[in-house]
C-alpha cells in the first residue's frame, strides 16, 4: 500500500507563532493533495489542497507547500490561534485514490 | 452548504450483533467511501463506490460489507460485530472524476463493540 507519514507526530506552539506541519508521500503519480483539520470528535475539514503543477499556495492563514523532488508537503499556519489546536493530516490522491497520513497534533499554548 | 450526514454518532453493541451506519451525501457525488480511524493508523479504506449497485474492496475489507441502492446513500454493514472494530467510522463523498478532487467528509461514528 501506500505510505503518507507526517514526520511529527505532536507540535505545542505558542499563541501567535507560525506552525508548520510536515508530510512525505510516496505515491509519484499522485497529482494532488489536501490537508485536513480534524478537532476532536468531529470530522475531518478540508483546510487546502494543491495540485502537482504548482509549488506553493495560500489561503486564509495558511499555506501548502509542494516539493515533488523529494515527495514532500508542508502546512504554514501563519499566526497560531487556540482555535487552531487539532489534528492536521494530509491526502494524496492518485488517480482513483486517497492516501491518508496519520496526522499531527497541534496544541496551542496561550 | 455542503452536506455529508452520517446518522448515528455513537454507538454501543455487543460481540455478534448486526450493526448498520447510515451515510447521506445531498451533493449528487458519484464516489462514496467508508473508512476508519484509528489511533497511530490514520484512516484506512474499507470499501468505496464509484456508482449506485456498484461496490470496490478497501484496503480492510474483512468483516465488513456495503450497500449502494440509491446515489446519496452509501451504507456500511458490520453482519457479526467484533471487539477489534470497535473504532471511529467516517463516510467521505467527492465527485471528481478519477478522484482528483477534495474529499467532503461526515462527522464520523463512533463504534464501541462490547
Amino acid at each position: 500500500g501506500e505510505s503518507v507519514g507526517l514526520h511529527l507526530p505532536t507540535l505545542s506552539v505558542q499563541e501567535g507563532d507560525n506552525s508548520i506541519i510536515n508530510c512525505a508521500y510516496s505515491n509519484s503519480a499522485s497529482d494532488y493533495f489536501i490537508w485536513y483539520k480534524q478537532e476532536s470528535g468531529k470530522g475531518p475539514q478540508f483546510i487546502i489542497d494543491i495540485r502537482s503543477n504548482m509549488d506553493k499556495r495560500q489561503g486564509q492563514r495558511v499555506t501548502v507547500l509542494l516539493n515533488k523532488t523529494v515527495k514532500h508537503l508542508s502546512l504554514q499556519i501563519a499566526a497560531t490561534q487556540p482555535g487552531d489546536s487539532a489534528v492536521y493530516f494530509c491526502a494524496e490522491n492518485p488517480p482513483h485514490q486517497f492516501y491518508f497520513g496519520t496526522g499531527t497534533s497541534l496544541t496551542v499554548i496561550p | 452548504d455542503v452536506k455529508v450526514t452520517q446518522s448515528s454518532r455513537y454507538l454501543v453493541k455487543r460481540t455478534g450483533e448486526k450493526v448498520f451506519l447510515e451515510c447521506v451525501q445531498d451533493m449528487d457525488h458519484e464516489n462514496m467511501f467508508w473508512y476508519r480511524q484509528d489511533p497511530g493508523l490514520g484512516l484506512r479504506l474499507i470499501y468505496f463506490s464509484y456508482d449506485v449497485k456498484m461496490k470496490e474492496k478497501g484496503d480492510i475489507p474483512e468483516g465488513y460489507s456495503v450497500s449502494r441502492e440509491k446515489k446519496e446513500r452509501f451504507s456500511l454493514i458490520l453482519e457479526s460485530a467484533s471487539t477489534n472494530q470497535t473504532s471511529m467510522y467516517l463516510c467521505a463523498s467527492t465527485t471528481e472524476s478519477g478522484n482528483t478532487g477534495e474529499l467532503f467528509f461526515g462527522e464520523g461514528s463512533r463504534l464501541t463493540v462490547l
